[in-house]
């Protein structure tokens, strides 16, 4: 977990409802991603950013967004066009291609009111 | 379906013991991941292994890599009560993590 801050640790969402989970890292890492994980699945891929002001979509984009507008920062919207988004959600980093894998947040538990 | 998929789904041996955890895939693949993950946390990062290698070690654990049979191992020596988690492995379709694809996970209990 060290060097990637994930935030919040649980946040609740209403119905109709944006909300914004935080990641900041100080690693220095140029590609970051978005996770979901799901109860007794592996990881599904939504958005990932390679360098700054670019990213591209995973597997599960939709109704997701993201921006890259800093190295740092990776912030995940998940908008009300997302219908079930209750999971855990897990930000992640990578030094460069081909390198020594992935380095992970400590999650954001998302659960709908 | 899953590119990985992890063997057994679920495994508790006595402290001491070794464990082993297998994955198979479908696919060519660039590089295999282990990973761990402890309830309600995010995953750590075990081992690497490339397409071209068949064997690493890192401290107790040992993973092997047979591209013909497309499948995977971890091994775990000497278990510890500490290495009760939820493993991972992850198939890298190339370089960089955005080819990267996930097994649902084998859940190891260590009794102490």
């Amino acid at each position: 977990d060290g060097g990637i801050t994930q935030s919040p640790k649980y946040l609740f969402r209403k119905e109709g409802q944006n909300v914004t989970l935080s990641c900041e890292q100080n690693l220095n890492h140029d590609a970051m991603y978005w996770y979901r994980q799901d109860p007794g699945q592996g990881l599904r891929l939504i958005y990932y950013s390679q360098i700054v002001n670019d990213f591209q979509k995973g597997d599960i984009a939709e109704g997701y967004s993201v921006s890259r507008e800093k190295k740092e920062s990776f912030p995940l919207t998940v908008t009300s066009a997302q219908k079930n988004p209750t999971a855990f959600y897990l930000c992640a980093t990578e030094p460069g291609q081909g390198s020594s894998g992935l380095f992970f947040g400590s999650g954001t538990q998302l659960s709908v009111l | 379906s899953q590119q990985g998929e992890e063997d057994p789904q679920a495994l508790s041996i006595q402290e001491g013991e070794n464990a082993t955890m297998n994955c198979s895939y479908k696919t060519s693949i660039n590089n295999l991941q282990w990973y761990r993950q402890n309830s309600g946390r995010g995953l750590v990062h075990l081992i690497l292994i490339r397409s071209n290698e068949r064997e690493k070690h890192s401290g107790r654990l040992r993973v092997t890599l047979d591209t013909s049979k497309k499948s995977s191992s971890l091994l775990i020596t000497a278990s510890r009560a500490a290495d009760t988690a939820s493993y991972f492995c992850a198939t890298g379709l190339s370089q960089g993590a955005q080819k990267l694809v996930f097994g649902q996970g084998t859940r190891l209990t260590i009794n102490p």
